[in-house]
């Protein structure tokens, strides 16, 4: 199994509401990824998860907090977000060490209104 | 640092033509090369690697890329395109210190019938 699962596909939100992304993977991978996309760009990395602990924040605004309950699971908990957030956002995993591919999910179109 | 570029926006091709789709790298030290391939309004799929060994690396869906030393490229190629491969192409390199994929701003592959 190469999937990764992420939950909802969908979800619009208004700049004062409190809501969370979720992704999930069984692949036995203990590095987890979150990433914003914009349009026809390229992913922007956000936050690695390796080994359930939070080793890269690439200087992301506090309104998007990250947790890794255990090595399955990966969650974005979003708040007063700014309609500028409004993207794809991504999450992907893989083992740890540099020649390993990344198994990206289908992402959560995220608007706000 | 670790960079690659595609110096083309959008690749067009017709259908049973052979298909490129160029990717340069700058790295210090081995360069650990991917390729992804996303459909619209989906994640991102893995199509192939280099890490090492064999120039000439075959990937998923008849896709195969070429690594040149000299010429610091990878270049992703298929012998016959497919009105099915049009999509939005990545190329990346893995960076060596941190957990961490950096990606090219893409190119879009248009193959018509």
């Amino acid at each position: 199994d190469t999937e990764v699962t992420q939950t909802p596909k969908h979800l619009v939100m208004g700049m004062t509401n409190k809501k969370s992304l979720k992704c999930e993977q069984h692949m036995g991978h203990r590095a987890m990824y979150w990433y914003k996309q914009k349009a026809k760009k390229p992913p922007e990395l956000m936050f690695v998860y390796s080994y359930e602990k939070l080793s890269i924040n690439e200087s992301v605004p506090s309104r998007f907090s990250p947790e890794c309950p255990n090595s399955s699971l990966l969650n974005l908990h979003l708040h007063a977000l700014q309609p500028e957030d409004s993207a794809l956002y991504l999450c992907a995993s893989s083992q740890t060490g540099l020649s390993y591919e990344q198994y990206f999910g289908p992402g959560t179109r995220l608007t706000v209104t | 640092a670790q960079s690659v570029a595609q110096p083309e926006d959008q690749v067009n091709v017709a259908e049973g033509n052979p298909l490129t789709v160029k990717c340069t790298y700058s790295v210090s030290g081995n360069p650990y090369l991917f390729w992804y391939v996303q459909y619209p309004n989906r994640g991102l799929q893995f199509l192939l690697k280099y890490i090492t060994g064999d120039n000439l690396v075959k990937g998923s869906y008849g896709f195969e890329a070429e690594f040149n030393k000299s010429q610091t490229s990878f270049h992703l190629k298929k012998p016959s395109a497919l009105v099915s491969d049009s999509a939005l192409y990545f190329c990346a390199v893995r960076v060596v210190y941190g957990n961490k994929l950096v990606f090219g701003a893409g190119t879009i592959l248009r193959v018509k019938s």
